[in-house]
Protein backbone atom coordinates (compact mmCIF):
# COMPACT_ATOMS: atom_id res chain seq x y z
CA UNK A 1 0.00 0.00 0.00
CA UNK A 2 1.65 3.01 -1.18
CA UNK A 3 -0.32 5.68 1.15
CA UNK A 4 -2.30 7.41 -1.88
CA UNK A 5 -5.68 7.25 -2.44
CA UNK A 6 -7.49 7.27 -4.89
CA UNK A 7 -11.60 7.07 -5.60
CA UNK A 8 -13.61 5.82 -7.24
CA UNK A 9 -12.10 2.78 -8.84
CA UNK A 10 -14.29 2.74 -11.62
CA UNK A 11 -16.55 5.34 -13.05
CA UNK A 12 -19.03 4.37 -15.88
CA UNK A 13 -20.10 7.49 -17.64
CA UNK A 14 -21.66 8.78 -20.91
CA UNK A 15 -20.05 11.17 -23.67
CA UNK A 16 -21.13 14.55 -22.47
CA UNK A 17 -20.84 13.80 -18.85
CA UNK A 18 -18.60 15.84 -16.53
CA UNK A 19 -16.84 13.61 -13.46
CA UNK A 20 -14.65 14.24 -10.46
CA UNK A 21 -11.72 11.52 -9.62
CA UNK A 22 -10.45 12.52 -5.99
CA UNK A 23 -6.90 11.85 -4.46
CA UNK A 24 -5.89 11.40 -1.24
CA UNK A 25 -1.98 12.42 -0.30
CA UNK A 26 -0.15 10.04 1.38
CA UNK A 27 0.23 11.65 5.18
CA UNK A 28 2.90 14.83 4.96
CA UNK A 29 3.01 15.06 1.16
CA UNK A 30 2.44 18.56 -0.21
CA UNK A 31 2.69 17.61 -3.68
CA UNK A 32 0.20 16.15 -5.99
CA UNK A 33 0.89 14.80 -9.39
CA UNK A 34 -2.16 13.46 -11.96
CA UNK A 35 -1.03 11.03 -14.85
CA UNK A 36 -3.30 9.77 -17.43
CA UNK A 37 -2.54 5.99 -18.89
CA UNK A 38 -4.05 5.09 -22.00
CA UNK A 39 -3.57 2.35 -24.58
CA UNK A 40 -2.31 4.86 -27.30
CA UNK A 41 -0.78 7.45 -25.36
CA UNK A 42 0.95 5.41 -22.39
CA UNK A 43 1.79 7.38 -19.12
CA UNK A 44 1.22 10.78 -19.46
CA UNK A 45 1.95 13.79 -17.10
CA UNK A 46 -1.35 16.08 -16.72
CA UNK A 47 -0.69 18.90 -13.86
CA UNK A 48 1.05 19.03 -10.82
CA UNK A 49 -0.11 20.89 -7.16
CA UNK A 50 1.92 21.79 -4.57
CA UNK A 51 0.39 22.82 -1.21
CA UNK A 52 -2.17 24.13 -3.05
CA UNK A 53 -0.97 25.69 -5.88
CA UNK A 54 -0.59 24.54 -9.86
CA UNK A 55 3.09 24.20 -10.22
CA UNK A 56 3.34 22.60 -13.64
CA UNK A 57 1.04 21.72 -16.49
CA UNK A 58 1.91 18.79 -19.29
CA UNK A 59 -0.38 17.35 -21.86
CA UNK A 60 -3.94 18.10 -19.93
CA UNK A 61 -6.92 19.43 -22.23
CA UNK A 62 -8.87 22.63 -21.31
CA UNK A 63 -12.05 20.56 -20.46
CA UNK A 64 -10.10 19.01 -17.76
CA UNK A 65 -9.14 21.12 -14.68
CA UNK A 66 -7.33 19.82 -11.30
CA UNK A 67 -7.60 21.77 -7.89
CA UNK A 68 -5.78 20.89 -4.04
CA UNK A 69 -7.58 21.83 -0.89
CA UNK A 70 -6.11 23.39 2.12
CA UNK A 71 -6.29 19.17 3.23
CA UNK A 72 -3.82 18.47 0.79
CA UNK A 73 -6.49 16.44 -1.23
CA UNK A 74 -6.67 16.99 -4.75
CA UNK A 75 -9.48 16.72 -7.42
CA UNK A 76 -9.30 16.07 -11.14
CA UNK A 77 -12.22 17.53 -13.28
CA UNK A 78 -12.92 15.79 -16.58
CA UNK A 79 -16.23 17.31 -18.19
CA UNK A 80 -18.03 17.03 -21.71
CA UNK A 81 -16.48 13.47 -21.80
CA UNK A 82 -15.87 11.78 -25.35
CA UNK A 83 -14.95 8.03 -25.76
CA UNK A 84 -11.34 9.46 -25.66
CA UNK A 85 -10.86 10.29 -22.27
CA UNK A 86 -11.82 6.49 -21.08
CA UNK A 87 -8.22 5.62 -19.48
CA UNK A 88 -6.67 4.82 -16.05
CA UNK A 89 -6.00 8.39 -14.37
CA UNK A 90 -3.43 8.29 -11.73
CA UNK A 91 -2.29 10.28 -8.66
CA UNK A 92 1.22 10.28 -7.43
CA UNK A 93 2.07 12.48 -4.56
CA UNK A 94 5.79 13.55 -3.01
CA UNK A 95 7.10 14.97 0.18
CA UNK A 96 8.24 18.36 -1.69
CA UNK A 97 8.91 19.45 -5.14
CA UNK A 98 11.57 17.03 -6.17
CA UNK A 99 10.99 13.83 -3.95
CA UNK A 100 10.12 10.71 -5.09
CA UNK A 101 6.76 9.65 -6.30
CA UNK A 102 4.55 7.02 -4.80
CA UNK A 103 1.40 6.38 -6.91
CA UNK A 104 -2.28 5.84 -5.73
CA UNK A 105 -3.96 2.54 -7.70
CA UNK A 106 -5.69 4.47 -9.89
CA UNK A 107 -9.59 5.30 -11.20
CA UNK A 108 -10.65 3.36 -14.50
CA UNK A 109 -12.75 5.74 -16.46
CA UNK A 110 -14.96 4.67 -19.02
CA UNK A 111 -16.92 6.84 -21.18
CA UNK A 112 -19.91 4.90 -23.47
CA UNK B 1 13.23 15.99 -26.32
CA UNK B 2 11.47 13.73 -24.19
CA UNK B 3 11.43 10.13 -24.95
CA UNK B 4 12.50 7.33 -22.74
CA UNK B 5 12.83 3.90 -24.38
CA UNK B 6 12.07 0.35 -23.59
CA UNK B 7 12.09 -3.20 -25.58
CA UNK B 8 8.45 -4.05 -25.36
CA UNK B 9 8.38 -7.83 -24.30
CA UNK B 10 10.64 -10.20 -22.55
CA UNK B 11 10.26 -13.54 -21.58
CA UNK B 12 12.19 -15.59 -19.36
CA UNK B 13 12.27 -19.24 -17.49
CA UNK B 14 11.41 -18.83 -13.50
CA UNK B 15 14.51 -19.20 -11.59
CA UNK B 16 16.52 -17.61 -14.11
CA UNK B 17 17.72 -13.34 -14.52
CA UNK B 18 15.75 -11.16 -16.04
CA UNK B 19 16.96 -8.04 -17.45
CA UNK B 20 15.19 -4.86 -18.30
CA UNK B 21 16.82 -2.04 -20.51
CA UNK B 22 15.45 1.58 -20.91
CA UNK B 23 17.61 4.23 -22.23
CA UNK B 24 15.90 8.47 -21.56
CA UNK B 25 16.87 11.59 -22.54
CA UNK B 26 17.34 14.16 -20.16
CA UNK B 27 20.80 14.24 -18.26
CA UNK B 28 19.94 16.58 -15.25
CA UNK B 29 17.28 14.30 -14.07
CA UNK B 30 17.61 13.97 -10.16
CA UNK B 31 15.83 10.25 -10.35
CA UNK B 32 15.22 7.43 -12.36
CA UNK B 33 12.94 5.03 -11.26
CA UNK B 34 11.69 1.31 -11.53
CA UNK B 35 7.72 0.69 -10.99
CA UNK B 36 5.76 -2.43 -11.79
CA UNK B 37 2.20 -2.39 -12.69
CA UNK B 38 0.28 -5.72 -12.37
CA UNK B 39 -2.55 -6.39 -14.56
CA UNK B 40 -5.75 -4.33 -13.56
CA UNK B 41 -3.57 -2.86 -10.90
CA UNK B 42 -2.01 0.37 -10.08
CA UNK B 43 1.70 1.63 -10.54
CA UNK B 44 4.14 -0.10 -7.80
CA UNK B 45 7.74 1.52 -7.16
CA UNK B 46 10.54 -1.18 -7.18
CA UNK B 47 13.50 1.21 -6.69
CA UNK B 48 15.17 4.08 -7.57
CA UNK B 49 18.44 5.44 -8.06
CA UNK B 50 19.69 8.87 -7.80
CA UNK B 51 21.72 10.50 -10.66
CA UNK B 52 25.13 10.50 -8.79
CA UNK B 53 25.29 6.60 -8.22
CA UNK B 54 26.09 3.60 -10.71
CA UNK B 55 24.64 1.04 -9.69
CA UNK B 56 21.58 -0.29 -6.69
CA UNK B 57 21.14 -3.66 -5.29
CA UNK B 58 17.99 -3.84 -3.00
CA UNK B 59 17.79 -7.74 -2.47
CA UNK B 60 17.06 -9.35 -5.48
CA UNK B 61 16.63 -6.15 -7.34
CA UNK B 62 19.73 -4.58 -8.74
CA UNK B 63 19.71 -0.60 -11.04
CA UNK B 64 22.42 0.00 -13.02
CA UNK B 65 23.19 3.71 -14.46
CA UNK B 66 24.95 4.39 -17.54
CA UNK B 67 25.23 8.12 -17.12
CA UNK B 68 27.38 8.63 -19.98
CA UNK B 69 24.65 6.57 -22.53
CA UNK B 70 21.87 7.39 -20.79
CA UNK B 71 21.03 3.98 -20.10
CA UNK B 72 19.31 2.44 -16.93
CA UNK B 73 18.47 -1.39 -16.41
CA UNK B 74 16.64 -3.44 -14.16
CA UNK B 75 17.68 -7.25 -12.83
CA UNK B 76 15.93 -9.29 -11.26
CA UNK B 77 17.45 -12.30 -9.98
CA UNK B 78 15.57 -15.80 -9.45
CA UNK B 79 12.61 -14.44 -11.52
CA UNK B 80 9.32 -16.04 -9.93
CA UNK B 81 5.69 -16.32 -12.05
CA UNK B 82 5.00 -13.25 -9.31
CA UNK B 83 7.54 -10.90 -11.43
CA UNK B 84 5.21 -11.20 -14.53
CA UNK B 85 4.24 -8.04 -15.00
CA UNK B 86 5.19 -4.58 -17.05
CA UNK B 87 7.70 -2.73 -15.85
CA UNK B 88 7.71 1.09 -16.38
CA UNK B 89 11.18 3.51 -15.88
CA UNK B 90 10.99 6.87 -15.71
CA UNK B 91 12.76 9.53 -15.35
CA UNK B 92 11.94 12.93 -13.42
CA UNK B 93 12.47 15.76 -15.96
CA UNK B 94 14.58 18.29 -15.30
CA UNK B 95 13.70 21.98 -14.78
CA UNK B 96 10.62 23.37 -12.55
CA UNK B 97 8.42 20.80 -12.48
CA UNK B 98 9.20 17.10 -10.93
CA UNK B 99 7.23 15.19 -13.63
CA UNK B 100 7.62 12.08 -14.50
CA UNK B 101 8.60 10.81 -18.37
CA UNK B 102 7.32 6.95 -18.51
CA UNK B 103 8.69 4.97 -21.09
CA UNK B 104 6.09 2.57 -23.00
CA UNK B 105 6.98 -0.44 -20.61
CA UNK B 106 8.45 -4.16 -20.81
CA UNK B 107 5.98 -6.79 -20.33
CA UNK B 108 7.96 -9.57 -18.80
CA UNK B 109 6.66 -13.60 -18.94
CA UNK B 110 8.26 -15.30 -16.59
CA UNK B 111 7.69 -19.41 -17.67
CA UNK B 112 7.16 -21.60 -15.04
Amino acid sequence: DSGVTQTPKHLITATGQRVTLRCSPRSGDLSVYWYQQSLDQGLQFLIQYYNGEERAKGNILERFSAQQFPDLHSELNLSSLELGDSALYFCASSEGLKNIQYFGAGTRLSVL
Amino acid sequence: GEDVEQSLFLSVREGDSSVINCTYTDSSSTYLYWYKQEPGAGLQLLTYIFSNMDMKQDQRLTVLLNKKDKHLSLRIADTQTGDSAIYFCAENYGGATNKLIFGTGTLLAVQP
